[in-house]
């Protein structure tokens, strides 16, 4: 059992927006706004797509953002590519040294 | 390119180690820390330790605590990880991190390698 709540699959068609959310406690998301996400398939290398909640490292394509809302986060991916077909895992600082992941959410592009 | 690349993983019995490397390329090792993370089969990431730039302060997850150290060589661009009294659930893909930071943070890993598989199995 993950410390954090992904929902296993998500879809959507080319072009279309999709939301995916992260739910914690008042203890990791609700706490602090150190929320990243990471976009990952097996056998690559996992890649930062957003930190503290809504930022994008350089690279990053500006269709991808996040959000937070209490103890939920959210990424969403704007005008959605088959490129952006992966597993997205959130993670969050949940103080003292401590970090938490979600169990990753599998998008699936229709 | 900055480059992380693990190395050591395999198949071995409960109760045995296992040690594993991740060989650092085009940064300075020594001004960052690094993590390791693991996924288990079907499973979601899990950090299971940290190391400070110069080795001086190190923490733990509590499912790896007493049983896994964490290491580094600075002058040889390393980062290790000592497995010992492994059970089945240490089964996973180990990845090691860099931890990044912004002007206001420093919780997040913004490069990662591709990753080496332990299995532990009788």
């Amino acid at each position: 059992q993950s410390a954090l709540t992904q929902p296993p699959s998500a879809s959507g068609s080319p072009g279309q927006s999709v939301t995916i959310s992260c739910t914690g406690t008042g203890s990791d998301v609700g706490a602090y706004d150190f929320v990243s996400w990471y976009q990952g398939n097996p056998g690559k290398a996992p890649r930062l797509m957003i930190y503290e909640v809504n930022k994008r490292p350089s690279g990053v394509p500006d269709r991808f953002s996040g959000s937070k809302s209490g103890n939920t986060a959210s990424l969403i991916v704007s005008g959605l590519q088959a490129e952006d077909e992966a597993y997205y895992y959130c993670s969050s600082y949940a103080g003292t040294n401590n970090l938490v992941f979600g169990g990753g959410t599998k998008l699936t592009v229709l | 390119d900055v480059q992380l690349v693990e190395s050591g993983g395999g198949l071995v019995q409960p109760g045995g180690s296992l040690r594993l490397s991740c060989a650092a390329s085009g940064f300075t090792f020594s001004n960052f820390w690094m993590n390791w993370v693991r996924q288990a089969p079907g499973k979601g990431l899990e950090w299971v330790a940290n190391i400070k730039q110069d080795g001086s302060q190190k923490y733990y997850g509590d499912s790896v605590k007493g049983r896994f150290t964490i290491s580094r060589d600075n002058a040889k661009n390393a980062l290790y990880l000592q497995m010992d009294r492994l059970t089945v659930e240490d089964t996973a893909v180990y990845y090691c991190a860099r931890r990044d930071c912004s002007n206001t943070s420093c919780h997040q890993f913004g490069y990662w390698g591709q990753g080496t598989l332990v299995a532990v199995s009788s």
